[in-house]
């Protein structure tokens, strides 16, 4: 059974950097994209980008300038990092496993981690 | 404004069929591209509950089903169940944003 465990960050003030990585437990590390989620208050879903294990990384455009997604093989962990945050990247944020795509489909998933840029 | 446009509410009574459009264009739906849902409690992370337009992952229940046509595509739930209300939502692919996942905007589905 793949588990995703994510931390990081809660609470930032604007113009800080947001950081939060994701350990992914069980399962195959290297045949997948990993990929970061997030939701704002009250509002849906919105892709940032991913990453696979050899460190190949996609991101949303609107968001490429500010976000980076790395990747530790060693510990089968990946990170995300967004400079500069406002109170508009005030979300939950969530990780996730990508499959068979584009588009991938994302079929296990963080618990998500509440950050707020206050 | 989401690249895919999904109704904001929908409501049916126990038992009922219940749908759920998801409306693109030619640069991502009608272009080909696959079209997965997502079933999310308010609260909790959001469940793939169909994936590659018509499949249903291990333990989803029979009774959501997906469809694909054009430049839309729809979730239906046969025989809705009080457990059914949560927020739904499409995802699919985006040529002209390459952007690798878009989702619509989400519709709450209200069980009467």
């Amino acid at each position: 059974q793949v588990r995703l465990q994510q931390w990081g960050a809660g609470l930032l003030k604007p113009s800080e950097t947001l950081s939060l990585t994701c350990a992914v437990y069980g399962g195959s590390f290297s045949d997948y994209f990993w990929t970061w989620i997030r939701q704002p208050p009250g509002k849906g879903l919105e892709w940032i980008g991913e990453i696979n294990h050899s460190g190949s990384t996609n991101y949303n455009s609107s968001l490429k300038s500010r976000v980076t997604i790395s990747v530790d093989t060693s510990k089968n962990q990946f990170s995300l990092k967004l400079t500069s945050v406002t109170a508009a990247d005030t979300a939950v944020y969530f990780c996730a496993r990508a499959c068979s795509g584009p588009p991938y489909y994302m079929d296990v998933w963080g618990k998500g981690t509440t950050v707020t840029a206050s | 404004q989401s690249v895919l446009t999904q109704p904001p509410s929908v409501s049916g009574a126990p038992g009922q069929r219940v749908t759920i459009s998801c409306t693109g264009s030619s640069s991502n739906i009608g272009a080909g591209y696959d079209v997965h849902w997502y079933q999310q409690i308010p609260g909790t992370a959001p469940k793939l509950l169909i994936y590659s337009n018509t499949n249903r992952p291990s333990g989803v229940p029979d009774r959501f089903s997906g469809s694909k046509s054009g430049t839309s595509a729809s979730l239906a739930i046969t025989g809705v169940q009080a457990e059914d209300e949560a927020d739904y939502y499409c995802q699919s692919y985006d040529i002209s944003l390459s952007v690798s996942g878009v989702f619509g905007g989400g519709t709450k589905l209200t069980v009467l």
